[in-house]
């Protein structure tokens, strides 16, 4: 089982800041990770997949980028609404596996 | 637009059974892999099983194989687990989930309900 790992654990900052959230994989996933955002209460909800692609809906600010077993979430500058925890989530090796989460919490 | 809404959860004795459903709308229900994703109280997210578009093929996280039984109804755009022999680790939020893919399943998951509680406690 591929095991991901988060960091940081929580990023404390302001709106308007650049968020970079990171996701490191036990062994090689390729291209095959995806980030959701969960706010509290609330489902998952996908913004990134195969590493760089946005889904239906999500804003530009959010962008992926990575490959192999290191991949970077940016939320080029954070919005009220942004403040959540981002799980990222692996499909290259069977079973699919999430990462323990980063909050991104307000300063 | 989508609409994922499991029903089905409570609280049940150790050993005890429960079904969840989850009712799909609003896209070609027969058309996409659904899954099961749970989370445990205060804790990450952990994929619990998937089917087909068709029900042809069933997988299963090895924390639930041979206690938890995943189908679908196309008929009735209804999604299924099926828990026996549960036990206190698994309480959690259970989601279903729609994969992102027609057809072969690409194992991202694009639309979640709004997850339904099972609680596991004597």
């Amino acid at each position: 089982e591929i095991v991901l790992t988060q960091s940081p654990a929580t990023l404390s900052l302001s709106p308007g800041e650049r968020a970079t959230l990171s996701c490191r994989a036990s062994q090689s996933v390729s291209s095959y990770l995806a980030w959701y955002q969960q706010k509290p209460g609330q489902a998952p909800r996908l913004l990134i997949y195969d590493a760089s692609n946005r889904a239906t809906g999500i804003p530009a600010r959010f962008s992926g980028s990575g490959s192999g077993t290191d991949f970077t979430l940016t939320i080029s500058s954070l919005e009220p609404e942004d403040f959540a925890v981002y799980y990222c989530q692996q499909r290259s090796n069977w079973p699919p596996t999430f990462g323990p989460g980063t909050k991104v919490d307000i300063k | 637009q989508v609409q994922l809404v499991e029903s089905g959860g409570g609280v049940v004795q150790p050993g005890g059974s429960l079904r969840l459903s989850c009712a799909a709308s609003g896209f070609t229900f027969s058309s996409y892999g659904m899954h099961w994703v749970r989370q445990a109280p205060g804790k990450g997210l952990e994929w619990v099983a998937f089917i087909r578009y068709d029900g042809s093929n069933k997988y299963y996280a090895d924390s639930v194989k041979g206690r938890f039984t995943i189908s679908r109804d196309n008929s009735k755009n209804t999604l299924y687990l099926q828990m026996n022999s549960l036990r206190a680790e698994d309480t959690a939020v259970y989601y279903c989930a729609k994969d992102l893919s027609a057809g072969d399943a690409s194992y991202y998951f694009d639309y979640w309900g709004q997850g339904t509680l099972v609680t596991v406690s004597s």
